[in-house]
């Protein structure tokens, strides 16, 4: 069953405008991903935030975490054509897990 | 890029045929992982391993099997492959328990 569940499923913006993408999941976490995949490749690691944190910063990416809601965003700030892409959250099971769970995804497209 | 190749990149085979994909790293990470990509259904874990000959099934497992004989190849074999696992399958890196994944190219497998 999927843990994290990204939301919207597609989203269609504007090049320079923000970009938000939600992410809700079950149970409790060490740490939530975001990753991203450009068409017909494979996924690209964008972003860790541990569950003691409630926000981080990378370049135009900012992400946040609200364990009392069990959700996550990200933002991808003056998007770019090149930000066209899928973006997945990818959560762990909590404490000696050593696996993932992906959501569905969003897909984003950043029309020029 | 992480070194992470995956062989072969693209298979067609027949129903009832064994198929064996390959993953190989050069970054000595302890971590493999073996995913299936299907639309509607996101990214799910197959088999996953934590050593050498340290393998343990993921959620969808059933029909397939990995073996890990050196730190560097992990390999997937569909022991007599059927339409439903026609999917395009991710091998991925990680240097620590439930941390950043490095995925390798994909591998589209047809089954016809």
């Amino acid at each position: 069953s999927q843990q994290g569940e990204e939301d919207p499923q597609a989203l269609s913006i504007q090049e320079g405008e923000n970009a938000t993408m939600n992410c809700s999941y079950k149970t409790s976490i060490n740490n939530l991903q975001w990753y991203r995949q450009n068409s017909g490749r494979g996924l690209v690691h964008l972003i860790l935030i541990r569950s003691n944190e409630r926000e981080k910063h990378s370049g135009r990416l900012r992400v946040t975490l609200d364990t009392s809601k069990k959700s996550s965003s990200l933002l991808i700030t003056a998007s770019r054509a090149a930000d066209t892409a899928s973006y997945f959250c990818a959560t762990d099971s909590g404490a000696g897990s050593y696996q993932l769970t992906f959501g569905k995804g969003t897909k984003l497209s950043v029309i020029p | 890029d992480a070194g992470i190749t995956q062989s072969p990149r693209h298979k067609v085979t027949e129903t009832g045929t064994p198929v064996t994909l390959r993953c190989h790293q050069t970054e000595n990470h302890r971590y493999m992982y073996w995913y299936r990509q299907d639309p509607g259904h996101g990214l799910r874990l197959i088999h996953y391993s934590y050593g050498v000959k340290d393998t343990d099934k993921g959620e969808v497992s059933d029909g397939y099997s990995v073996s890990r004989s050196k730190t560097e190849d992990f390999l997937l074999t569909l022991e007599s492959a059927t339409s439903s696992q026609t999917s395009v399958y991710f091998c991925a890196i990680s240097p620590g328990q439930g941390t950043e994944q490095y995925f390798g190219p994909g591998t589209r497998l047809t089954v016809t």
